[in-house]
């Protein structure tokens, strides 16, 4: 079956970039996302992108995909401490993008 | 922003309640899902919901497990008989339409904890 990957933890020193990864198993997977977990929150989508597309961008946010390797890769620039969350990678199990298999998650700890 | 509420945010029960966790997704959502998480592993997708009928589930939503809109505004999950292993944080989320572009929204979770 469909599986995801992830670090658990992840420490950085506020101002100096994050990078996040997740290894997923699934070559047929058409849509990955990432989202974030505040503490007693829901979770947030942050970014997804389409399997055809290399890279994408937003604001601080840059995601990175190798196909060919099944990995997937959040960049967060300029971390802030409001960025300490955990992160989870996913991946849609059907076309409709709706049923989501998700990674364990990577605790991203920012240090003032 | 819109959000999607969960009622409670945490509840206790013995082993073979039944127990009913409930969300109020975000007024103009059609499709809607239950997710949870059992403590130290992966959010796992359980079903999900349109015009009043279920669309998909997985493996672990068995015959223990029911949902239902029973009216305009709530979206609830039965459990008829709790086993310890159902202990979980449970996510509602809704979105307004199905494919990569419709974001899913969700809720904060409710705590299940089965005794």
């Amino acid at each position: 079956g469909e599986d995801v990957e992830q670090s658990l933890f992840l420490s950085v020193r506020e101002g100096d970039s994050s990078v996040i990864n997740c290894t997923y198993t699934d070559s047929s997977s058409t849509y990955l996302y990432w989202y974030k977990q505040e503490p007693g929150a829901g979770l947030q989508l942050l970014t997804y992108i389409f399997s055809n597309m290399d890279m994408k961008q937003d604001q601080r946010l840059t995601v990175l995909l190798n196909k060919k390797d099944k990995h997937l890769s959040l960049r967060i620039a300029d971390t802030q401490t409001g960025d300490s969350a955990i992160y989870f990678c996913a991946e849609s199990i059907n076309n409709a993008g709706n049923m989501l298999t998700f990674g364990g998650g990577t605790r991203l700890m920012v240090k003032p | 922003e819109p959000e999607v509420t969960q009622t409670p945010s945490h509840q206790v029960t013995q082993m073979g309640q039944e127990v009913i966790l409930r969300c109020v997704p975000i007024s103009n959502h059609l499709y809607f899902y239950w997710y949870r998480q059992i403590l130290g592993q992966k959010v796992e997708f359980l079903v999900s919901f349109y015009n009043n009928e279920i669309s998909e589930k997985s493996e672990i939503f068995d015959d223990q497990f029911s949902v239902e809109r029973p009216d305009g505004s709530n979206f609830t999950l039965k459990i008829r008989s709790t086993k310890l292993e159902d202990s979980a944080m449970y996510f509602c989320a809704s979105s307004g339409g199905r494919g990569a572009n419709e974001k899913l929204f969700f809720g904060s979770g409710t705590q299940l904890s089965v005794l």
